[in-house]
């Protein structure tokens, strides 16, 4: 168990920019989530994929967000045209299929981005 | 909407136990409470759950009420390593939604 991990762990960005974060989740977890969290404040879901499905998207991400997970492995999240309220925190969390415990996440260490 | 209420920050000695509480007043029969906690600039790690029953691990305890309208989370010994904000949450998906949660510091 490597843990999730992310990559970049930190962008500067001017305005107007496009960015694309990576997640690479656990190697037997079928379920990934992004995450955003501004400072101060708790994580906020983004979206979640079921293998190389996306299941859901919440309404945080507008049109200038998309993410991918192709053949259900790693994902990527990128967001075009940065806007200075992109900055944040963007967590990856993955999870195991089956009942029960399905829902407990593992976070990776998140990327920061600063759009300047 | 928040599901949870908890303390803003709480205070722990090194060594005792910290007991950190929660209100889930609405919770449904098949809503899981959750307890994450993050430590700055690191993401949220999972601590335990449960939906019913108390549970422990070698983490913490969990006491969830009989009406289940409330937990404890309690950490047996705490250490300065358990400074972090701890994160109460109900849910019965995979959507979970953080409130701010309760400043814990350790202090020696």
């Amino acid at each position: 168990d490597t843990g999730v991990s992310q990559d970049p762990r930190h962008k500067i960005t001017k305005r107007g920019q496009n960015v694309t974060f990576r997640c690479d989740p656990i190697s037997e977890h079928n379920r990934l989530y992004w995450y955003r969290q501004t400072l101060g404040q708790g994580p906020e879901f983004l979206t979640y994929f079921q293998n190389e499905a996306q299941l859901e998207k919440s309404r945080l991400l507008s049109d200038r967000f998309s993410a991918e997970r192709p053949k259900g492995s790693f994902s990527t999240l990128e967001i075009q045209r940065t806007e200075q309220g992109d900055s944040a925190m963007y967590l990856c969390a993955s999870s195991r299929p089956g009942t029960g415990s399905i829902y407990e996440q593992y976070f990776g260490p998140g990327t920061r981005l600063t759009v300047t | 909407d928040a599901k949870t209420t908890q303390p803003p920050s709480m205070d722990c000695a090194e060594g005792r136990a910290a007991n950190l509480p929660c209100n889930h007043s609405t919770i449904s029969g098949n809503e899981y409470v959750y307890w994450y906690r993050q430590i700055h600039s690191q993401g949220p790690q999972y601590i335990i759950h449960g939906l019913k029953n108390n549970e422990t691990n070698e983490m913490a305890s969990l006491i969830i009420t009989e009406d289940r309208k409330s937990s404890t989370l309690i950490l047996p010994h705490a250490t300065l390593r358990d400074t972090a904000v701890y994160y109460c949450i109900v849910s019965n998906d995979y959507k979970l939604s953080f409130g701010a949660g309760t400043t814990v510091t350790v202090r020696a």
